[in-house]
């Protein structure tokens, strides 16, 4: 149990363009989840919490106007990458709460590896 | 800020030998999980720490939290070369995740 999915594992992009990622809980309710962003060799840097029905709360010195979260169900939540540059080149992992236990415990994903070329 | 640090940085180690990964936090905190990361990899959840005193062993690695020293430690004993990896603590503030630096581990034949 306490399953969750990326798509896509990994996406190529031309500069300027915008890219949208998927994370899902594939067998429990994840009434929050998070974005989290590792560039190589270093650690996890978390980008923004969202819970189901409300707006994302972004991390200081994360961009909300560019990166987008939408969660928009209890199973699925997005994040788009606007107008993508190369720095914004790097692994992006996503993690879910399952809203039906008790624990703090996180889920995480698979992760995407983005390239902007 | 809660500043989460791990030592060493780097680790590369012999086979066979023991050692261990320091995490060291700065504000309070009840919860902590360690993960391994394998290169190109998302994280696995080694394990987690849910109070003063918890200590959790799974093969080769064992795991402690004191809460009052703020610090968490990961040992690992007669190392294997299937442990080469990076590991992270993590300390949850109920809000979030707060990573450590990371422990980059290498075994050596």
């Amino acid at each position: 149990g306490a399953v969750v999915s990326q798509h896509p594992s990994w996406v190529i992009c031309k500069s300027g363009t915008s890219v949208k990622i998927e994370c899902r809980s594939l067998d429990f309710q994840a009434t929050t989840m998070f974005w989290y962003r590792q560039f190589p060799k270093q650690s996890l840097m978390l980008m923004a919490t969202s819970n189901e029905g409300s707006k994302a709360t972004y991390e200081q010195g994360v961009e909300k106007d560019k990166f987008l979260i939408n969660h928009a169900s209890l199973t699925l939540s997005t994040l788009t990458v606007t107008s993508a540059h190369p720095e914004d080149s790097s692994f992006y992992i996503c993690s879910a709460r399952d809203g039906g236990r008790s624990l703090r415990e996180q889920y995480f994903g698979p992760g995407t590896r983005l390239t902007v070329t | 800020e809660l500043k989460v640090e791990q030592n060493p940085l780097f680790l590369s180690m012999q086979e066979g030998k023991n050692y261990t990964i320091y995490c060291n936090y700065s504000t309070t905190s009840d919860r902590l999980y360690w993960y391994r990361q394998d290169p190109g990899k998302s994280l696995e959840s080694l394990f987690v720490l849910l109070s003063n005193g918890a200590v959790k062993q799974e093969g080769r690695l064992m795991a402690s939290l004191d809460t009052k020293a703020r610090l968490s430690t990961l040992h690992i004993t007669a190392a294997v070369h299937d442990l080469s990896a990076t590991y992270f603590c993590a300390v949850d503030t109920y809000e979030k995740l707060t990573f450590g630096t990371g422990t980059r581990l290498t075994i050596i034949p």
